[in-house]
């Protein structure tokens, strides 16, 4: 089946700095990923649509110039958590979206997710 | 407002008994209706899905999940737990109007398996 990949699956970082997540659709062309963010014990919360060569679509609450997303192929979604702190720290996942999203084709993947600590 | 609720935290089951998951929803129309399961570090996977028709929806490593309109309810069933089956269990919804494919996630319920 469809493989969606994230790397780095672990990453510690000092507070300050930027960090950077991929995400790559390894068997298919995604012209939309999507970034999520766990919590500990809580649900996955939707971060923000990725659009291949265009800009990506942040949910509500969601600082966009903190999380920056940018997809410039049809199979790469990066997400760069800017001057990262502490609770930054969390679960990130990204999802890719196999074909066009109708009913009983359009299926979601979803990558391993990365988890994120900030010193 | 749009919501997925899934009441239970934590769930125990012994090997071998049944098992039911409860997911309610709050949307203004049938949403597309979703089963993932999450084990420890990893992401999801796709148990089952609801889009439309037989209301009884069968799905990988033998969970189904029944939707039932007038409850709002989309919950997930296997009639006999592995213990294999001990994960995190997400319900999550999709618009239907919406062509993109933005999942919208209930809390999670975590589930136990006794040997």
């Amino acid at each position: 089946g469809a493989v969606v990949s994230q790397h780095p699956s672990r990453v510690i970082c000092k507070s300050g700095t930027s960090v950077k997540i991929e995400c790559r659709s390894l068997d298919f062309q995604a012209t939309t990923m999507f970034w999520y963010r766990q919590f500990p014990k809580k649900s996955l919360m939707l971060m923000a649509t990725s659009n291949e060569g265009s800009k990506a679509t942040y949910e509500q609450g969601v600082e966009k110039d903190k999380f920056l997303i940018n997809h410039a192929s049809l199979t790469l979604s990066t997400l760069t958590v800017t001057s990262a702190h502490p609770e930054d720290s969390s679960f990130y996942i990204c999802s890719a979206r196999d074909s066009a999203w109708v009913p009983n084709t359009g299926e979601l993947f979803f990558g391993e997710g990365s988890r994120l600590t900030v010193l | 407002a749009q919501s997925v609720t899934q009441p239970d935290i934590h769930i125990t089951v012994s090997e071998g008994a049944s098992l039911e998951l409860r997911c309610n929803y709050s949307y203004g129309a049938t949403p597309y209706l979703f089963w993932y399961v999450q084990s420890p570090g990893q992401g999801l996977q796709l148990l089952l899905k609801y889009f439309s028709g037989d209301t009884l929806v069968q799905g990988i490593k033998g969970f189904e999940a029944e939707f039932k309109r007038s409850q709002s309810s989309f919950n997930l069933r296997k009639p006999s737990v592995h213990w294999s089956d001990a994960a995190e269990y997400f319900c999550a919804v999709a618009n239907r109007g919406s062509t993109l494919g933005r999942l919208y996630f209930g809390r999670g319920t975590q589930l136990t398996v006794w040997p």
